[in-house]
């Protein structure tokens, strides 16, 4: 069966720092990965998407930056924290055919604070 | 995109069912419509989804009206466990992504 990890769950970062999370998923291959971000109180927004390795394709403009290294690998970093980079950022997968008449699969979540 | 609208809150009573309206009046013949929760804290989860005739799983049902204008998410007997946000969303054929709205939020009244 397939499953989906991200990693660290929680972190406290300071303004100015570095980020990585990290998100990898089992038992598929070539899947479609996301990253979304929910600020709270506010909706899901969608940060990014990778239909490929090496392919992104960003959503909004921000200081965070995507990649995928492996198949099954997706990583998402900044090189500076912002305040307004506090949420709760969610990686997910997707069969390669596309959510169209699939479905969209959601890790456990990573808890970001910025102070 | 087509856009949906549904309300932002609804209340129900446990153990009777629940009725959670979408309407996406601007839909194409080829979207998809889709129902996600998301519990507290957790990410979404999918529900159902369906194109024109009426949907049943283990956890809901999809009515689709006929002109596919609006759409009803039925849960048939709600828990307490069933307290979340839901999600409807379109999608198209080749859509790689899904966009989410800011949803309803289901309250379970004991």
């Amino acid at each position: 069966s397939q499953t989906i990890h991200q990693w660290p769950a929680t972190l406290v970062q300071p303004v100015g720092s570095p980020l990585s999370l990290e998100c990898t998923v089992e038992g598929t291959s070539n899947p479609n990965l996301y990253w979304y971000r929910q600020a709270a109180g506010r909706g899901l927004q969608l940060l990014f998407y990778s239909v490929g390795i090496g392919q992104i394709s960003s959503e909004v403009p921000q200081n965070l930056s995507a990649s995928r290294p492996q198949d099954r690998q997706f990583i998402l970093s900044s090189k500076k924290l912002l305040l307004s980079d506090s949420g709760f950022y969610l990686c997910a997968w997707s069969n390669s055919g596309g959510v169209n008449t699939g479905e969209l699969f959601f890790g456990e979540g990573s808890r970001l604070t910025v102070l | 995109d087509a856009k949906t609208t549904q309300p932002n809150s609804m209340e129900s009573n446990e153990e009777e069912p629940v009725h959670l309206p979408c309407n996406h009046s601007t839909i194409s013949g080829t979207d998809y419509i889709h129902w996600y929760r998301q519990l507290p804290s957790q990410g979404p989860e999918y529900v159902i989804h369906g194109l024109t005739s009426n949907v049943n799983n283990r956890m809901a049902s999809l009515a689709i009206a006929e002109d596919r204008k609006s759409s009803t998410l039925i849960l048939h007997r709600a828990t307490l466990r069933d307290a979340a946000v839901y999600y409807c969303i379109l999608t198209y054929f080749g859509n790689e992504k899904l966009t989410f709205g800011t949803g309803t939020r289901l309250t379970i009244i004991p």
